[in-house]
């Protein structure tokens, strides 16, 4: 069975600092990884996502991720956090032949000045 | 417009009532999500749909019911609303695989009383 855990309920970080959020996936065939951000009254916006190839991928608002198969981690990161990145980031994990995506219990993000 | 549009944004309700959420896209997918979004608990599949005759039940199916009433309409009812399913409910909709992810409303906040 596929599954999502991102062990970082809350990350409080200051504007400017570098951001990393953690995810671990288990998945028993190539992933189809993905993170999502929500920002608060908002649905769900996809932030970038990793089929193959090169496993450093980038994403839009300036975030990165990269896959590491041996660890099963896709972590997500930003050099550079603003304000505006307050919000909960949700990492989700698919296949070719799978019907849905399954999502990890979301990371609540905040930014102090 | 947005892709994916949810009805209606909040609504409070009363225990014993029934309610129906809706959700319409113009995205020309097939398939179709319904989820519920709770804290410290992501994101659980209620139902799914991949076409206007094929619907399945997804984890968290008990107490609630839906209808495809076309490729772009998926509705998701509560026939007799409890306090437990105060929540965010999500419609997505995706292309098969799902490699390009989904694509969300932006939420219904429902509120039990």
């Amino acid at each position: 069975a596929q599954s999502v855990t991102q062990p970082d309920i809350h990350i409080t970080v200051s504007e400017g600092a570098s951001l990393e959020l953690r995810c671990n996936y288990s998945y028993g065939a190539t992933p189809y990884l993905f993170w999502y951000v929500q920002s608060p009254g908002q649905g769900l916006q996809l932030l970038l996502k990793y089929f193959s190839g090169d496993t450093l991928v980038q994403g839009i608002k300036g975030f990165e991720a990269e896959f590491k198969r041996s660890q099963s981690s896709f972590n997500l990161r930003k050099p550079s956090v603003h304000w505006s990145d307050a919000a909960e980031y949700f990492c989700a994990v698919g296949g070719s032949n799978d019907y849905k995506l399954s999502f990890g219990a979301g990371t609540t993000v905040t930014v102090r000045a | 417009d947005a892709d994916v549009t949810q009805t209606p944004r909040n609504r409070i309700t009363k225990t014993g009532k029934r309610i129906m959420l809706e959700c319409s896209q113009t995205k020309g997918h097939d398939r179709m999500y319904w989820y519920r979004q709770d804290p410290g608990l992501g994101l659980r599949l209620i139902y799914y749909s991949f076409d206007v005759k094929d619907i399945n039940k997804g984890e968290i199916s008990d107490g609630y019911s839906v209808s495809r009433q076309a490729q772009a309409k998926f509705s998701l009812s509560l026939e007799s609303a409890i306090p437990n399913q105060t929540a965010l409910y999500f419609c997505a909709t995706s292309d098969f695989p799902v490699d390009y992810g989904y694509t969300f409303g932006s939420g219904t906040r429902l509120t039990v009383v």
